[in-house]
């Protein structure tokens, strides 16, 4: 069974400060993996994704995410946090032919000026 | 082009209630996801309709829970009688292709079950 974990349900950076959003997967067939972001009073948003190819991922808003199947690992990151970055993050699994996606608890980043 | 809509917002009900919630898709997504989140844990997989036809139930918490999705076009899941443990926000989903592709996401809906 497919499932997600989280490291850390609340993250606080400074503005300018390297952002870092730990996700570890666990998954019995080669994974597609989702990084998505929930904006107050949003619905969520595709942030990322790596299906097959470049292990590196770069997304919108200057965020990024290596995948490392050693580590079966998805980190996200963004080298200079930004006060508009203070969200609700979701890391997320699926596989080929699967249809549920499976999320993590979320990780809310707050940004301090 | 609209996005993904969820009615109501919000919905506040007594246990023992009824509540229906509606999800709009994007229009020409055949694929269509209902997701809860309790209590700020992770978002858990509810059920998956391929137009009309429900593809993927095994998240229905039990029976009380109910999805429909009229002519492949929005849906509506009716929780009858809602209980304590309900309460959570239920968030709809749609894609056009498959779920590895991109989940389109409502805002949800926050209900309350008192």
């Amino acid at each position: 069974a497919q499932s997600v974990t989280q490291l850390g349900s609340h993250v606080s950076v400074s503005e300018g400060a390297l952002v870092l959003l730990r996700c570890n997967y666990s998954s019995s067939v080669p994974p597609y993996l989702f990084w998505y972001v929930q904006y107050p009073n949003q619905g969520l948003q595709l942030l990322l994704k790596y299906t097959t190819g470049a292990t590196l991922v770069k997304g919108i808003n200057g965020f990024e995410a290596e995948f490392k199947k050693s580590e079966t690992s998805f980190h996200l990151t963004k080298p200079s946090a930004h006060m508009s970055d203070a969200a609700e993050y979701f890391c997320a699994v699926t596989h080929t032919g699967g249809f549920k996606t499976i999320f993590g608890a979320g990780t809310r980043l707050f940004v301090k000026a | 082009e609209a996005g993904v809509t969820q009615f109501p917002s919000h919905s506040v009900i007594e246990k023992g209630q009824t509540v229906t919630l509606r999800c709009d898709p994007i229009s020409g997504h055949d694929n269509l996801y209902w997701y809860r989140r309790v209590m700020g844990k992770e978002i858990k997989f509810l059920l998956h309709f391929v137009k009309e036809s429900k593809q993927d139930e095994s998240g229905m918490p039990n029976n009380r829970f109910l999805a429909e999705r009229t002519g492949g076009t929005y849906s509506t899941l009716k929780v009858q009688p809602a209980e304590l443990e309900d309460s959570g926000v239920y968030f709809c989903a749609s894609s056009q292709n498959r779920a590895y592709e991109k989940l389109f996401f409502g805002s949800g809906t926050q209900l309350s079950v008192l």
